[in-house]
C-alpha cells in the first residue's frame, strides 16, 4: 500500500505570495494533520482535520488555513509569505482523530521563500 | 503553551557505545510517543507509552515512561551507524476537543564507526 503522499516536493516563492501544498492519506485513515519543520527543530502541529472537520490548531497565524476533501486528501494554504515561512511541512495521516494515536508522515514539502 | 523539553540537543558515540535521550514536561503527560527522522528523511513512529512507569524494549531500544508521567525516556543499546538519526519525543495535549501532538526539539545522534 502507498504510504502518506504530498505534492509538490520542492516550491519556491517569494515574500508575498501565496501557496498550496497538497497531501494524500494512507487509504483508510481520515484523519491528516499539517506540521511545520524548521531545520534543526522538532515538527510544529500546525492543523489536525478528521471527517472534513478541524479537530485542532497549531500557535500559527491566520495566514494559514487548510481544508479536508470527501476523500480525505488535505490541502494546506498559506498566504501572505514570509522568510520565516521556509520550511519542511509535513503531512501526516491516521486512522482516528485525537490523542493518542500514531501518525503516518509524508515525505514533506520543502518550501523556500525568497 | 504546553512545551516538551528534550536533552541533549546533540549526541556523539562511538560504535557500540550506548546512547539515552530525555523527555521532559512540568505538567503531567496523557501519553508519550517516540520518533526517528533519518538525515533526509519524514518522523517515522518507533512507540507510544501510556502507563505510569511503562516500560517497552524494541530489540536494542527500551523506552520507559515516568512514574508521574512528566519524563520519558529512550535508550539504545551498543549503538550501530543504522542508528544515526534524530530522535523526538512528542505528546498529545488536549482541550475544549480539540487535539495537538507537541514535539521535543531532538536529539541529534551521530555514531563513529
Amino acid at each position: 500500500d502507498a504510504g502518506v503522499t504530498q505534492s509538490p516536493t520542492h516550491l519556491i516563492k517569494t515574500r508575498g505570495q501565496h501557496v498550496t501544498l497538497r497531501c494524500s492519506p494512507i487509504s483508510g485513515h481520515k484523519s491528516v494533520s499539517w506540521y511545520q519543520q524548521v531545520l534543526g527543530q522538532g515538527p510544529q502541529f500546525i492543523f489536525q482535520y478528521y471527517e472534513k472537520e478541524e479537530r485542532g490548531r497549531g500557535n500559527f497565524p491566520d495566514r494559514f488555513s487548510a481544508r479536508q476533501f470527501p476523500n480525505y486528501s488535505s490541502e494546506l494554504n498559506v498566504n501572505a509569505l514570509l522568510l520565516g515561512d521556509s520550511a519542511l511541512y509535513l503531512c501526516a495521516s491516521s486512522t482516528v482523530s485525537g490523542g493518542d494515536n500514531e501518525q503516518f508522515f509524508g515525505p514533506g514539502t520543502r518550501l523556500t521563500v525568497l | 503553551g504546553q512545551q516538551v523539553m528534550q536533552i541533549p540537543q546533540y549526541q556523539h558515540v562511538q560504535e557500540g557505545e550506548d546512547f539515552t535521550t530525555y523527555c521532559n514536561s512540568s505538567t503531567t503527560l496523557s501519553n508519550i510517543q517516540w520518533y526517528k527522522q533519518r538525515p533526509g528523511g519524514h518522523p517515522v513512529f518507533l512507540i507510544q507509552l501510556v502507563k505510569s512507569g511503562e516500560v517497552k524494549k524494541q530489540k536494542r531500544l527500551t523506552f520507559q515512561f515516568g512514574e508521574a508521567k512528566k519524563n520519558s525516556s529512550l535508550h539504545i543499546t551498543a549503538t550501530q551507524t543504522t542508528d544515526v538519526g534524530t530522535y523526538f519525543c512528542g505528546s498529545w495535549f488536549s482541550g475544549a476537543g480539540s487535539y495537538q501532538l507537541t514535539f521535543g526539539k531532538g536529539t541529534k545522534l551521530s555514531v563513529i564507526p
